[in-house]
Formats: C-alpha cells, structure tokens, sequence
C-alpha cells in the first residue's frame, strides 16, 4: 500500500526536552511538508522539502529542526526551544508544485 | 485581510440536507485549488482538486471556483451523518506553498 506513515500518533514530552516525530512515504514524492494544527486553527507550516538535502523554513519554523537526507523520511525535531509545543503536527507529501498532496494521519505532542 | 477565509461554524444540517461550504480568498493569483475532509484526531483527507474556473463533480461532492469572484465552494447532496468532519479549503499559486483556510465544522444529524 502507498502511503504516508507518522509515528507516534501519541506522544508525551517533559518540558525542556527534544522530541522527534517521524514522517516516511512510499509515494515517491519529492516535496514533503510539516504543518501544525491547533484547536479552531488552520494549518501552519513549519518547514518544507522539495528535494533531498534540501529544506526551507515555513511560517513559524522557530523551535523546530528537520532533515531530509533520504527522500523517503522527512522527521520533525521539537526542540526545548519550542515555547509551546503541545499542538497536532501532520506531515504531507506530494509528487512537486501545483500537484495534490496527501497527509499522515497526525502526531498528537503533549506536553506534561 | 487574510489569505484565505473560511466560515469556522459550526454548521449543523439534518440528514439528506444540501451542504454549501465556502471559502473566498485574496490573491488573484492562485491557480489550484483543493477540498480536504478531517475527521476528528485524524489527518485530512483529499476529496476535490481543481484548477480552473467551474464546477467538478465527484459522487455527492461538487467544487465550484469562481475566479473572478475569488470565491469557491463545495457542494454535498444527500449528506449523510458520515460527512460530519471539518472541511479545510487550500489555495495555492504555483511556485508557493498551498494556504489553507480554518476549517468549517460540519454535524449532519441523524
């Protein structure tokens, strides 16, 4: 089956800790995505890829890091830097530009 | 003015209702055009996408662009209570990344 895998979907982190959300797709895609998602919000995007080695800060990229050394994996570091982490993160992927894209089922970070 | 707005709703319809969901958007420039279905702690579901001005009809779901009017909408007939999710817009201009608008909360009641 094609598709786009986050893990974990739950995730629990102690303040002043790292944490990272995995993002992996099968599709092929070269542009992968990670957005944030709060309660009665849109989307915002935190970083993107187009190509591997590759990425470009999104609209609220501070506190956050991301690789893209594989063109299948895209993972998100929450960093202790991140004043208010606890939100629904979703990664997305598509094929380039101006095509479809499709997302993860979502990673829930709390933090406790 | 933001990019893209979008009715948050709630929206409550009866079963078999017609469901008009809208969003109007300010750069004249955006080419492609998207409808996402999220169902509660879930990641958003592809259901339309369109790159020109008029309607696409996919089952019960129709997406109507207005480019002149900035202004798009997604159809349902027969709405079912399995509809019942947040529906997000995205809009995108070729050479940027996509916007999307705040999501509309739709409930069909039983």
């Amino acid at each position: 089956d094609g598709g786009i895998t986050q893990s974990p979907k739950y995730l629990f982190r102690k303040e002043g800790q790292n944490v990272t959300l995995s993002c992996e797709q099968n599709l092929n895609h070269d542009a992968m995505y990670w957005y944030r998602q709060d309660p009665g919000q849109g989307l915002r995007l935190i970083y993107y890829s187009q190509i591997v080695n590759d990425f470009q800060k999104g609209d609220i990229a501070e506190g956050y890091s991301v690789s893209r050394e594989k063109k299948e994996s895209f993972p998100l570091t929450v960093t202790s830097a991140q004043k208010n982490p606890t939100a629904f993160y979703l990664c997305a992927s598509r094929l380039e530009e101006g095509r479809r894209a499709f997302f993860g089922q979502g990673t829930r970070l709390t933090v406790v | 003015q933001k990019e893209v707005e979008q009715d948050p709703g709630p929206l409550s319809v009866p079963e078999g209702a017609i469901v008009s969901l809208n969003c109007t958007y300010s750069n004249s420039a955006f080419q492609y055009f998207m409808w996402y279905r999220q169902y509660s702690r879930k990641g958003p579901e592809l259901l339309m996408y369109t790159y020109s001005s008029g309607n696409k009809e996919d089952g019960r779901f129709t997406a109507q662009v207005d480019k002149s009017s900035k202004y798009i909408s997604l159809f349902i007939r027969d709405s079912q209570p399995s509809d019942s999710a947040t529906y997000l817009c995205a809009i995108e201009n070729y050479g940027q990344n996509f916007v999307f608008g705040p999501g509309t909360r739709l409930s069909v009641l039983p």
